[in-house]
């Protein structure tokens, strides 16, 4: 099964930012889209956005639009961080053509604290 | 926006069978996917467009779609089974991701 690659932990002050990105050894993502996701400590799955690394067309969750950037070279940037921001934060693969996310990487944990 | 129902959790006993509801407005005119998430790993899709099991999926997982409920039904449930479950659409207005807030299920 094609796993997709961790990027580990980061601890973050709040206001800063914090950049993760998405590592797929030996895999193409040139005709799907990189989606992510994340889920706070104990909670839930929370779709953020997409981005299609081709051509740079993205989607981001509206109450996200703000503070989020998704960039072609597979990386995920919020900035203005609060603690509400503490969560795992997963990419996974996305074809043009269907809704669902299919692999999954193993996820970053992000913590803000001061 | 597109909302997403789900029971917080369910237990079942080794061997039985266990039935994930996700409940939504006319679901049954979306395309459901749903993931299985072990404790301290990422999701995995076993279910995709309502029915569709991705290779390497046990044909235990099977699921219907139908009206305002979509089930995803594990069958002769195994200890390895216990894990978090997760339905998924695609709101088309919003053109956004909805996940449900997952089911977590327990073998006694």
């Amino acid at each position: 099964q094609d796993h997709l690659v961790r990027s580990g932990v980061e601890v973050k002050r709040p206001g800063a930012s914090v950049k993760v990105s998405c590592k797929v050894p030996g895999h193409t993502f040139a005709n799907s889209a990189v989606s992510w996701a994340r889920q706070a400590p104990g909670q839930g799955l929370e779709w953020m956005g997409w981005i299609t690394p081709y051509n740079g067309n993205t989607n981001y969750a509206r109450h996200l639009r703000d503070r989020l950037t998704l960039t072609a070279d597979m990386s995920m940037e919020l900035r203005s961080l609060t603690s509400d921001d503490t969560a795992f934060y997963f990419c996974a693969r996305k074809s043009l053509t269907n809704s669902y996310f299919d692999p999954w990487g193993q996820g970053t944990l992000v913590i803000v604290s001061s | 926006s597109y909302e997403l129902t789900q029971p917080p959790s369910l237990s079942v006993a080794p061997g039985q069978t266990a039935n994930i509801p996700c409940g939504g407005h006319r679901i049954g005119g979306r395309s459901v996917h749903w993931y299985q998430q072990r404790p301290g790993q990422a999701p995995v899709l076993v279910v995709y467009d309502d029915t569709d099991r991705p290779s390497g999926i046990p044909d235990r997982f099977s699921a219907t779609n139908s009206a305002n409920t979509a089930t995803l039904t594990i069958s002769r449930v195994e200890v390895g089974d216990e894990a978090d479950y997760y339905c998924q659409v695609w709101d088309a207005i919003d053109d956004h991701y909805v996940f449900g807030p997952g089911t977590k299920v327990t073998v006694l």
